[in-house]
C-alpha cells in the first residue's frame, strides 16, 4: 500500500532562518509522482511542485527548493530565508493508479505545520 | 486561471439531516475528488469521479454518496449526517488519467450538531 510520512508535526522558526520539511514515501510502483501543497490559514490547498520518479534533479524556485532521493524514498522541501507569509501547513503527496483507466489518486501525508515568527 | 468553487465555506447541520456539498470547476477537467481533512489525519479520499456519471469509492466512503450529472459539478451527499462527519471537506479536480496536478477549492467546514 502507498504511504507518505511527514514525521514533523509542527516546526517553529524565526524569520530568515532556513527550514527543511521532510517527506518519506512508500510505493511498489516504478512510475509515480510526488507533490507538495501549501495550505495557508485561509484553508485552500495551493499546488507547489510535481516531480516524477524518473527525474531526480533537485529543483529550485526562488526561496523554495526540493531534494528528491529515490535511494532513501525522500522528497524534502527547503525554504531559504523563511518569511512570516510562509506560515502554513505543508502536505506531501504521492500519486497512485497510473494507467488504470480511471483517475490517478493521491495519498497525502499528515502535514507539517510551519510557524514563522518575527 | 484554474478555479474550483465550493458552495459554502461554513455549514452547520443537525444530526440526521441530509446534507449536500456542491463543487464546481471551470477548467473542463475530467476528474473530480472529495476529501475530508481532520487534524492529525491529513487528507483522506472519500469518493472520486473520472467522467460524468462515473464514480469510485475512495478510502472512507461509508456514510457518503456522490453525484456527477454534469462534467463541471460534483456533489457530495451525507444521507443522514452524524456528529463524526464534522470536518473540513475539500473538493479538487484534475485533467486526465495521468497523475496531473489536482487543484483544490477553498473547503467547506461542516459542523454537525
Amino acid at each position: 500500500a502507498q504511504k507518505v510520512t511527514q514525521a514533523q508535526t509542527e516546526i517553529s522558526v524565526v524569520e530568515k532562518e532556513d527550514v527543511t520539511l521532510d517527506c518519506v514515501y512508500e510505493t511498489r510502483d516504478t512510475t509515480y509522482y510526488l507533490f507538495w501543497y501549501k495550505q495557508p490559514p485561509s484553508g485552500e490547498l495551493v499546488f507547489l511542485i510535481r516531480r516524477n520518479s524518473f527525474d531526480e534533479q533537485n529543483e529550485i524556485s526562488g526561496r523554495y527548493s526540493w531534494n528528491f532521493q529515490k535511494s532513501t524514498s525522500s522528497f524534502n522541501f527547503t525554504i531559504t530565508a523563511s518569511q512570516v507569509v510562509d506560515s502554513a501547513v505543508y502536505f506531501c503527496a504521492l500519486s497512485e493508479g497510473i494507467n488504470t483507466g480511471t483517475a490517478s489518486k493521491l495519498t497525502f501525508g499528515t502535514g507539517t505545520r510551519l510557524q514563522v515568527t518575527l | 486561471d484554474v478555479k474550483v468553487t465550493q458552495s459554502s465555506r461554513y455549514l452547520v447541520k443537525r444530526t440526521g439531516e441530509k446534507v449536500f456539498l456542491e463543487c464546481v470547476q471551470d477548467m473542463d477537467h475530467e476528474n473530480m475528488f472529495w476529501y475530508r481533512q481532520d487534524p492529525g489525519l491529513g487528507l483522506r479520499l472519500i469518493y472520486f469521479s473520472y467522467d460524468v456519471k462515473m464514480k469510485e469509492k475512495g478510502d472512507i466512503p461509508e456514510g457518503y454518496s456522490v453525484s456527477r450529472e454534469k462534467k463541471e459539478r460534483f456533489s457530495l451527499i451525507l444521507e443522514s449526517a452524524s456528529t463524526n462527519q464534522t470536518s473540513m471537506y475539500l473538493c479538487a479536480s484534475s485533467r486526465d488519467s495521468l497523475p496531473d496536478t489536482q487543484y483544490f477549492g477553498p473547503g467547506t467546514r461542516l459542523t454537525v450538531l
